[in-house]
């Protein structure tokens, strides 16, 4: 059974500062793995989705990386402002033969606050 | 181009009834997937529907139970509601089967309160 820890589970740091998230999971099949943002009271937002043959993906501050082999992804926030409060959460998707499962199993999520 | 629409926001009920939740994808899209999310549980997958048909499914009791219909729109029902089932159900629409290279697209979510 797939697991996906996220660690730290809440982190706060000052505004400015560069900081790493981190997603582990069990099983290293997988077909893709997602990275999203929620805010208090609201659906999840897609950051980045990477693909298993991909080593990392990038939009704007945010990269993400993927160690399938390690089962492990890190989510790098440059830059931090206060706007980037949110809970991130990690997703994977099992790998069926090649194709995908379907059904996302998700990490319970880094609370992060930046203040200003 | 309008996001995925979820009603209603907000539900109270009590233990025993039942309740069905709605879902509308982003148009275009033709797979929806629906999530309870729990303090204790976390984000748990329930069941994705493309082209009307349920792909897959996770491990819920039978009281849980959805469909789509040929407009994408799909709905959730939850019969013989217990405390338990309180929670913020999560519909989420992608252009193809969920899981695939495409992101998901998710709603607010509808909250849930059963007392």
């Amino acid at each position: 059974k797939q697991e996906v820890t996220q660690i730290p589970a809440a982190l706060s740091v000052p505004e400015g500062e560069n900081l790493v998230l981190n997603c582990s999971f069990t099983d290293s099949a997988i077909y893709n793995l997602q990275w999203f943002r929620q805010d208090p009271g609201k659906g999840l937002t897609s950051l980045l989705l990477i693909q298993s043959s991909q080593r990392e993906q990038t939009s704007g501050r945010l990269n993400a990386s993927l160690d399938k082999s390690s089962g492990r992804s890190t989510l790098y926030i440059a830059a931090s402002q206060p706007g980037d409060s949110a809970t991130y959460l990690c997703a994977v998707t099992l790998n069926a033969g090649g194709t995908s499962y379907g059904k996302l199993t998700f990490g319970q999520g880094t609370i992060l606050t930046v203040h200003p | 181009k309008a996001g995925v629409t979820q009603t209603p926001r907000y539900l109270i009920k009590t233990r025993g009834q039942q309740v069905t939740l709605s879902c509308s994808p982003i148009s275009g899209h033709r797979s929806v997937s629906w999530y309870q999310q729990t303090p204790g549980q976390g984000l748990q997958f329930l069941f994705e529907y493309f082209s009307e048909t349920q792909r897959n499914k996770g491990n819920f009791p039978g009281r849980f139970s959805g469909r789509q219909f040929s407009n994408s729109r799909s709905e959730m029902n939850v019969s013989t509601l217990e405390l338990g089932d309180s929670a913020l159900y999560l519909c989420a629409s992608s252009l193809v089967l969920s899981g695939r290279n495409s992101p998901l697209h998710f709603g607010n979510g509808t909250r849930l309160t059963v007392t």
